[in-house]
């Protein structure tokens, strides 16, 4: 049984950075495509991007491309999205996400999620 | 990019009634469609792949249907449990995805 499990809550000022792991379980962690998806309060699920870590290439959404960093460490089975230049609209819960039976289509487990709140 | 559309935003419907979502691709997708349930406070949760494939343990009552831009996501019998934000989500043009916008469904 797979298990994500994301590094907790965060409270950032506009213009820092943060960075989100999410840790794996359960599973082979190279194989998987991991993605990362944000849903800010009251609004829909965003995808941002994702990796696949035995390629170790991340691929982004046009909208945070520049901005956002996804990376993977396959030692500790643990993926990273780090988000630069924060401002108020990146408040929001940052999902992680991959499925299990190898593949991208679609994603059958996710993280618990992690609150990033950006607040001067 | 492609862009997923997505309708009604709301829902309000019976415990007993057959609820229908509908959500349509800008361009042909195949059928590499898949919708998400998410209850309030939860991650999402996969309930249909490829369009039309139920995930395992996953309750009949769900069903979902269509190709290439145009798609129905249906609910048999609306059940108490089922008061959640659906979403579809394509994959055409991996490794890129996008979500419908989402649909809330309420209990009348």
């Amino acid at each position: 049984q797979v298990q994500l499990v994301q590094s907790g809550a965060e409270v950032k000022k506009p213009g820092s950075s943060v960075k989100v792991s999410c840790k794996a379980s359960g599973g082979t962690f190279s194989s998987y495509a991991i993605s990362w998806v944000r849903q800010a309060p009251g609004q829909g699920l965003e995808w941002m991007g994702g990796i696949i870590p035995i390629f170790g290439t991340a691929n982004y959404a046009q909208k945070f491309q520049g901005r956002v960093t996804i990376t993977a460490d396959e030692s500790t089975s643990t993926a990273y999205m780090e988000l630069s230049s924060l401002r108020s609209e990146d408040t929001a819960v940052y999902y992680c996400a991959i499925f299990s039976g190898g593949g991208d289509t679609r994603f059958d487990y996710w993280g618990q999620g992690t609150l990033v709140t950006v607040s001067s | 990019d492609i862009q997923m559309t997505q309708s009604p935003s709301s829902l309000s419907a019976s415990v007993g009634d057959r609820v229908t979502i509908t959500c349509q691709a800008s361009q042909d997708i195949s059928n590499y469609l898949n919708w998400y349930q998410q209850k309030p406070g939860k991650a999402p949760k996969l309930l249909i792949y490829d369009a039309s494939n139920l995930e395992t343990g996953v309750p009949s009552r769900f069903s979902g249907s269509g190709s290439g831009t145009d798609f129905t996501f249906t609910i048999s019998s609306l059940q108490p449990e089922d008061i959640a934000t659906y979403y579809c989500q394509q994959y055409d043009n991996l490794p890129l995805y996008t979500f419908g916008q989402g649909t809330k469904l309420e209990i009348k």
